[in-house]
């Protein structure tokens, strides 16, 4: 099983549109989380860090239910420059340091 | 400039060659971290270094690959007897903390192995 699930997608949503992506980690000892965003060809940009008490900017709000091992990302009035991967990271204790780990990302289309 | 750079962005190798790709974080960073991101999947952990020491490296896919940053600043990932598998792009990230996910990438080295 892999840390880091993520439904690859693709969700094709019409502008406006709410939209909801979920992602599982595998350890419970994962010590922190955020979304990424991936345009095509381009490289990863910090989208937002993801709190247990959840946390939202502007249209983006990040939850995560530690007892579950889920963290979720919504979306709402999308626009069409929403358009992009959407990666799952997770932060993970280990004997040398630390380890971040990404999920394989949901693509998400937004059209007009 | 201020972000993080890499070079080449660009590498067609042949199969059996050495390849070597270097990553400039940004000035002050600590850590840094390199990633294999195959065409449609998510980046792959291979190796991180706080400074100049690499503490962990089990994310490396054989002992064909190495990496070091010898002076905690700039790093190299080489690769030795390229295989068609290698072909991916390989990102580098650093960030000015440790035990952080918050992660400035490179717009990566793209590698094709023929």
């Amino acid at each position: 099983r892999k840390e880091v699930e993520q439904d690859p997608g693709p969700f094709n949503v019409p502008e406006g549109a709410t939209v909801a992506f979920n992602c599982t980690y595998s350890n419970s000892a994962s010590q922190s989380f955020f979304w990424y965003r991936q345009d095509c060809r381009k490289e990863p940009k910090l989208l937002m860090s993801v709190y247990s008490s959840g946390n939202e900017d502007g249209r983006f709000t990040a939850q995560l239910n530690r007892a579950s091992q889920y963290i979720s990302l919504l979306i709402r009035d999308s626009k069409l420059s929403d358009s992009a991967t959407y990666l799952c990271v997770v932060i993970l204790g280990t004997a040398g340091g630390f380890k971040t780990i990404f999920g394989a990302g949901t693509r998400l289309f937004v059209k007009a | 400039g201020a972000g993080v750079s890499q070079s080449p962005r660009y590498k067609v190798a042949k199969r059996g060659q050495d390849v070597a790709l270097r990553c400039d974080p940004i000035s002050g960073h600590v850590s840094l971290f390199w990633y294999q991101q195959a065409l449609g999947q998510g980046p792959e952990f291979l190796t991180y270094f706080q400074n100049e020491a690499q503490l962990d490296k089990s994310g490396l896919p054989s002992d064909r690959f190495f990496a070091e940053r010898p002076e905690g600043s700039v790093s190299t990932l080489k690769i030795q007897r390229t295989q068609q598998e290698d072909s991916a792009v390989y990102l580098c990230a650093s960030s000015p903390r440790d035990r952080t996910g918050e992660l400035f990438f490179g717009e990566g080295s793209r590698l094709t192995v023929l």
